[in-house]
């Protein structure tokens, strides 16, 4: 199994870009969920989608963040206008809904200048 | 609402020494107990996890936990760390089938 994947793993961009990131999941997980870790606010929920549903979006910071699900295999987060208070690492993770074990991808690493 | 303390922001050990990361949590509610590794530059990695059951749970690479209902606690335990297991090592509750609450990570950083 491929494992969690996702693209780009680094991303370096100037204040006022649009800034997609890119997740495929697991294959047979229904479940998928985007984190972003910084040093000031640990690892956060921005987003949780089960079977293509955004389901609790709570944690999106703000309308500047979106994130799509068009179909089991693939997921989307941009921020359009990027800032530089986004740079972070942003993880995707899965999994079978109702089961609690969550698999984490290897992470993008935004910097926005 | 759930929330996860890790009361050890860095961990400095000697190789083949025992380790142990505390973590504290809080629930009014029945909890899952999971503790993740994060390597260098790398995802997070399921090091072991409580659902129910034995109290005593062991995980990947010689770890285990104890789930402590009284003290609600799940302290992380290692009896002979090597040099690769030097990462971030994060506790995380969970009170539903989704949502994990982390806490602040504990950095291990094992010395020969």
């Amino acid at each position: 199994d491929a494992g969690v994947i996702q693209s780009p793993r680094h991303e370096v961009t100037e204040m006022g870009q649009e800034v997609t990131l890119r997740c495929k999941p697991i294959s047979g997980h229904n479940s998928l969920f985007w984190y972003r870790q910084t040093m000031m606010r640990g690892l956060e929920l921005l987003i949780y989608f089960n079977n293509n549903v955004p389901i609790d979006d709570s944690g999106m910071p703000e309308d500047r963040f979106s994130a799509k699900m068009p179909n089991a295999s693939f997921s989307t987060l941009k921020i359009q206008p990027s800032e530089p208070r986004d740079s972070a690492v942003y993880f995707c993770a899965s999994s079978f809904a109702g089961q609690e074990t969550q698999y984490f991808g290897p992470g993008t690493r935004l910097l926005v200048l | 609402a759930q929330s996860v303390t890790q009361l050890d922001s860095q961990v400095p050990v000697f190789e083949e020494a025992p380790v142990e990361l505390r973590c504290n949590y809080s629930s009014s509610v029945s909890v899952y107990l999971f503790w993740y590794v994060q390597y260098p530059n790398q995802g997070l990695q399921l090091l072991l996890k409580y659902l129910s059951g034995s109290t005593l749970v062991k995980g990947i690479n010689g770890f285990e936990a104890e789930f402590n209902k009284s003290q609600t606690s799940f302290h992380l335990r290692k009896p002979s760390v090597h040099i690769s297991d030097t990462a971030e090592y994060f506790c995380a509750v969970s009170d539903s089938d989704y949502k994990l609450s982390f806490g602040a990570g504990t950095t291990v950083t094992v010395r020969a």
